[in-house]
């Protein structure tokens, strides 16, 4: 079964545009939240990550918006950039279920036109 | 600083050939992930391990084996391949008691094809 949801499979923005991926869950467990880039024949790197005690979160252009009782949470990319193409995957864990397991969305995979 | 080291980055293995996928990290991290990408399916956990000399199933483990003799290496095994193992392989570590931080760490990626 799918716990974490994304969408949408791809999107193209233009440039300067603002981005934005969405994810939904359904383990309640989880309790960390993160964001994956991840550029074409590289592994994935981490963007930005989000803990269910804040609802949103900023590091430069990039910001997570949370909303625990819907269980959703996205991806906001303010003016878009050329070099911001690559797939984005969301991500879910429980810090308490040993191991801190990652489940992954499906991913989305994000173009950024001039 | 390397990171996360997966060998080897290509290979091509006929039906029913057995191989090893190595994994070193040099960051002392006590967890480490092996996931499976596949197109429109995004990464999913085989096997994991939270310390040296032990392993856990994740959410696709069958068909494949791991170990973890040393802290720093975990390996991933096919011990007899089947086309639907196509896939592009993610090594992934985290969590140091130094630095405990919830952050993974990725490798390059292995693409295995099966024919």
């Amino acid at each position: 079964q799918q716990q974490v949801k994304q969408s949408p499979q791809s999107l193209i923005v233009q440039k300067g545009g603002i981005s934005i991926i969405n994810c939904a869950y359904e383990n309640t467990a989880f309790d960390y939240f993160p964001w994956y880039q991840q550029f074409p024949g590289k592994g994935p790197a981490l963007l930005i990550a989000i803990r269910p005690d804040v609802s949103e979160k900023k590091e430069g252009r990039f910001t997570i918006s949370f909303n625990k009782s819907a269980k959703q949470f996205s991806l906001h990319i303010m003016d878009s950039q050329p070099g911001d193409s690559a797939t984005y995957f969301c991500a879910a864990s429980n810090s308490g279920g040993g191991g801190n397991k990652l489940t992954f969305g499906t991913g989305t995979q994000l173009k950024v036109e001039l | 600083n390397a990171g996360v080291t997966q060998t080897p980055k290509f290979r091509v293995l006929k039906t029913g050939q057995s191989m090893t996928l190595l994994c070193a990290q040099d960051m002392n991290h006590e967890y480490m992930y092996w996931y499976r990408q596949d197109p429109g399916m995004g990464l999913r956990l085989i096997h994991y391990s939270v310390g040296e000399g032990t392993t856990a199933k994740g959410e696709v483990p069958d068909g494949y084996n791991v170990s973890r003799l040393k802290k720093q290496n975990f390996l991933l095994g096919l011990e007899s391949a089947a086309p639907s193992q196509t896939s592009v392989y993610f090594c992934a570590s985290s969590y140091s008691l130094q630095v405990p931080r919830d952050e993974a760490f990725f490798g390059q990626g292995t693409r295995l094809t099966v024919v």
